[in-house]
């Protein structure tokens, strides 16, 4: 069956330092991946879209890369700041399904002062 | 920035009634989603809608669902006979492109659905 796993359920790191979450994907074959956050309480927001023949995508202190062999997108957030305190969600679509989103369960990621 | 907004935050209903949850999405977006969230669960698809039909829905989507694009602006869930297993948090979206795999999907900030 189809399976999203994001790494740890919690990460928490020290302010300033790179934070690296991680999405693995088993018997999927995904067109797109996409990188959402979402606090508490609140919906999902989008941060970030790769597609399966780009390898690396970056926005400011974000980046995201895609190995599609391995099955893996990695995101990661340099130099991070307590406000990067959150649920990061990685999301796939499939290239039979250009609409819905499949979510993986997020990791928590806390950023210490 | 434009945004998605949904009511009501916080709907209590009994079970077996009838139950509306309403959105306005982004007023250029061509495509429509539900989604809905367990609490402590996964973000899990309901069901897409563009050019006033359902394009995809998933298995949860069953006959006790509809949508509806009832004007210019509202896009409506509609859950005929509520169960308890329906509590949920419920997200809309919103997108635009040609190709909706390529777009970045906007998200309202719920409602929470409780069922008595």
């Amino acid at each position: 069956s189809q399976k999203i796993e994001q790494n740890s359920e919690a990460l928490n790191i020290q302010e300033g330092k790179t934070a690296t979450l991680t999405c693995n994907y088993t018997n999927y074959s995904p067109a797109y991946l996409q990188w959402y956050r979402q606090d508490p309480g609140r919906g999902p927001v989008f941060l970030l879209l790769i597609r399966e023949n780009e390898k690396e995508k970056r926005k400011e202190r974000l980046k995201v890369t895609f190995d599609t062999t391995l099955k893996q997108s990695l995101f990661h957030i340099t130099a991070s700041q307590p406000a990067d305190s959150a649920t990061y969600l990685c999301a796939l679509i499939s290239s039979g399904s250009a609409r819905q989103l499949t979510f993986g369960s997020g990791t928590q990621l806390t950023v210490l002062p | 920035e434009p945004e998605v907004t949904q009511t009501p935050s916080h709907q209590v209903t009994q079970m077996g009634q009838e139950v509306i949850l309403r959105c306005v999405p982004i007023s250029n977006h061509l495509y429509f989603y539900w989604y809905r969230q367990i609490l402590g669960q996964k973000v899990e698809f309901l069901v897409s809608f563009y050019n006033n039909e359902i394009s995809e829905k998933s298995e949860i989507f069953d006959d006790q669902f509809s949508v509806e694009r009832p004007d210019g602006s509202n896009f409506t869930l509609k859950i005929r006979s509520t169960k308890l297993e329906d509590s949920a948090m419920y997200f809309c979206a919103s997108s635009d492109g040609q190709l909706p795999g390529n777009q970045p999907q906007h998200f309202g900030d719920g409602t929470r659905l409780s069922i008595l």
